[in-house]
């Protein structure tokens, strides 16, 4: 059983710059969430994406977009970086079920991105 | 909304002795609880989880929890330290409707003195 993956694992950007990250779910996931972790900080929910549609999302611009894939991967896009955006960027698979009500999230190491 | 408090930034504990990390929560009705841990540089490790009956949980590595409802707590233990714990703590709590997010709260790092 593959666990979740993430690419790259650190990225360096400039501000303005966009950026894609990249997440492979577990297999058997069917449901992808994504997290934003600034430094010192828990993780923030982005948003979640189950069914290749946005299922749920946090306080976030709509600057961060996301896609999910037949084959359940996921996207993050983040357009006109700011400082900020400067954290660790997790990605969470879980299995949803037919009634809509999922298990626990497996994370993936994260990737690091820094806004310069 | 729900929200997650852990009120000890940073736990320092001798090898060996017993650990409790506690973790409060808010939301009107019984939550999904989680504890994670996340090593420097990585990901998020699920240590045990609630969702509903015993209020004792036992998990990975030793460790155990206990949902309080009257204290909307859930608070982590462990009997006997080892180096290899010295990591960030995160509580996490999730509605048991709509989609799956996890509110977690700002952690507890734990260090390990010989």
């Amino acid at each position: 059983e593959t666990g979740v993956t993430q690419s790259p694992t650190h990225l360096i950007k400039t501000r303005g710059q966009q950026v894609t990250l990249r997440c492979s779910s577990q297999s058997g996931h069917n449901t992808v969430s994504w997290y934003q972790q600034a430094l010192g900080q828990g993780p923030q929910f982005i948003f979640q994406y189950y069914r290749e549609e946005e299922n749920g999302r946090g306080n976030f611009p709509p600057r961060f977009s996301g896609l999910q894939f037949p084959n359940y991967s996921s996207e993050l896009n983040v357009n006109a970086l700011e400082l900020d955006d400067s954290a660790l960027y997790l990605c969470a698979s879980s299995q949803t079920g037919t009634s809509g009500r999922g298990n626990e999230q497996f994370f993936g190491p994260g990737t690091r991105l820094t806004v310069l | 909304a729900q929200s997650v408090t852990q009120p000890d930034i940073h736990i320092t504990v001798s090898e060996g002795a017993s650990l409790e990390l506690r973790c409060n929560y808010s939301y009107g009705a019984t939550p999904y609880l989680f504890w994670y841990v996340q090593s420097p540089g990585q990901g998020l490790q699920l240590l045990l989880k609630y969702f509903s009956g015993d209020t004792l949980v036992q998990g990975i590595k030793g460790f155990e929890a206990e949902f309080k409802r009257s204290q909307s707590s859930f608070n982590l233990r462990k009997p006997s330290v080892h180096w290899s714990d010295a990591a960030e703590y995160f509580c996490a709590v999730r509605t048991n409707f709509g989609n799956e997010k996890l509110t977690f709260g700002t952690g507890t790092r734990l260090t390990i003195i010989p």
